[in-house]
């Protein structure tokens, strides 16, 4: 099973800052990466699939990067709305992980 | 508009059976996967299987495989998950998904229901 580790647990920023999330996978996942947007009481949204597309009606400040077992999710400039819990998940042989997940809290 | 509408909170009692489901609306239900996800109180995301409702294929997560049983009917749009004897352990909140493709596989959740909390106590 490929595991998925994001760092830092916590990020603490203010906003219009620049965030910068990491997720690495324990084996290479290609391209086959995707990253969620959960808030409190709230189902995930899905920001990011293939590593780097952003799914609709997601905001250009949200971008992806990386491939085979490094990923990145940047957040260019902060928004209010943005302070959440952020997850990726990758899918290999029918398998699906995700990672344990990043707070980005207000600072 | 796709839409998956999960049914509502359950309390039940260690030992007991449950089956909480999830309906979709907006797309061709039979033709892309809904998968199941656990999230226990304070922790992240947990995946427990897939379905495809097109055929009833399953896949089981390995931690998941013999607690629960994923299953759908296709005649009303909604796949369901189940537990025959229920654990403490088991309270959580639990989201059904569809699975979007890339490159032809089912690969990553792109729609969400609101999720179902089950809770289980004596």
């Amino acid at each position: 099973e490929i595991v998925l580790t994001q760092s830092p647990a916590t990020l603490s920023l203010s906003p219009g800052e620049r965030a910068t999330l990491s997720c690495r996978a324990s084996q290479s996942v290609s391209s086959y990466l995707a990253w969620y947007q959960q808030k409190p009481g709230q189902a995930p949204r899905l920001l990011i699939y293939d590593a780097s597309n952003r799914a609709t009606g997601i905001p250009a400040r949200f971008s992806g990067s990386g491939s085979g077992t490094d990923f990145t999710l940047t957040i260019s400039s902060l928004e209010p709305e943005d302070f959440a819990v952020y997850y990726c998940q990758q899918r290999s042989n029918s398998l699906y992980t995700f990672g344990q997940g990043t707070k980005l809290e207000i600072k | 508009e796709v839409q998956l509408v999960q049914s509502g909170a359950e309390v039940k009692k260690p030992g007991e059976s449950l089956k909480i489901s999830c309906k979709g609306s907006g797309y061709s239900f039979t033709s892309y996967w809904i998968g199941w996800v656990r999230q226990m109180p304070g922790k992240g995301l947990e995946w427990m299987g897939i379905i495809y409702p097109g055929d009833s294929d399953t896949r089981y997560s390995p931690s998941f495989q013999g607690q629960v049983t994923i299953s759908a009917d296709k005649s009303i749009s909604t796949a369901y998950l189940q537990w025959s004897s229920l654990k403490a352990s088991d309270t959580a909140m639990y989201y059904c998904a569809r699975l979007g493709y890339s490159y032809g596989y089912p690969y990553y959740f792109d729609y969400w229901g609101q999720g179902t909390l089950v809770t289980v106590s004596s």
